[in-house]
């Protein structure tokens, strides 16, 4: 159990374009997701901290006009990156818990290459 | 705040040596404690975790230990494989941080035949 999906596994956009990530929860209801990013060779950052049904909560540096999360489900939320650019470019990923579990589950991570 | 240090690599070991990799955090309260493993490409994979004070996680061969009174959660395994070659989060989780998690940088690990 507690499987999350992450599609798609690896994109490529030209610049200007948008992207959107998705993320599941297959077989838990998700409250709470996290949406990270990873540098190469670098520790994942976290990006936004999203709840379902509410605005999602960025991180400091995150611009949300650019990074756009949807929550709207308990299985659900996208991440939309809005006029893609090179330096948007890096690996994604998701995680997703229940309410009243500290533990997070791990989406497989998108791969963003914006060309 | 929260935070999660643990050791520089690359390490590097023969295969069948023992590994250890250090992780100290600072956190109040009582946090619960995980590592990640990273393999080449690929997202995520939870290695083990420890929610509370002197608890063990365990899985694989790898091990470590919940010591409050060091802050520390290091990584353990007697007799390292070829397979294990990849990168190591030590990561954390508490209500303060709405259980989001705070990661280390990260330990790449690769294992020699």
């Amino acid at each position: 159990g507690a499987v999350v999906s992450q599609h798609p596994s690896r994109v490529i956009c030209k610049s200007g374009t948008s992207v959107k990530i998705e993320c599941r929860s297959l077989d838990f209801q998700a409250t709470t997701m996290f949406w990270y990013r990873q540098f190469p060779k670098q520790s994942l950052m976290l990006m936004a901290t999203s709840n379902e049904g509410s605005k999602a909560t960025y991180e400091q540096g995150v611009e949300k006009d650019k990074f756009l999360i949807n929550h709207a489900s308990l299985t659900l939320s996208t991440l939309t990156v809005t006029s893609a650019h090179p330096e948007d470019s890096s690996f994604y990923i998701c995680s997703a818990k229940m309410i009243m579990n500290t533990e997070a589950f791990f989406g497989q991570g998108t791969r963003l290459t914006v060309v | 705040g929260n935070s999660v240090t643990q050791m520089e690599g690359p390490v590097t070991l023969s295969e069948e040596a023992f590994l250890t990799i250090n992780c100290t955090y600072t956190a109040t309260g009582y946090p619960s404690l995980f590592w990640y493993v990273q393999y080449p490409g690929e997202g995520l994979q939870l290695l083990l975790k420890a929610t509370k004070a002197d608890d063990k996680g365990s899985n694989k061969g790898f091990e470590a230990t919940y010591r409050k009174e060091t802050t520390s959660f290091h990584l353990e395994k007697g007799s390292v494989q070829v397979s294990d070659s990849a990168v190591y989060f030590c990561a954390l989780s508490n209500s303060n941080s709405g259980y989001a998690l705070n990661f280390g940088k990260g330990t790449s690990l690769l294992v020699t035949p």
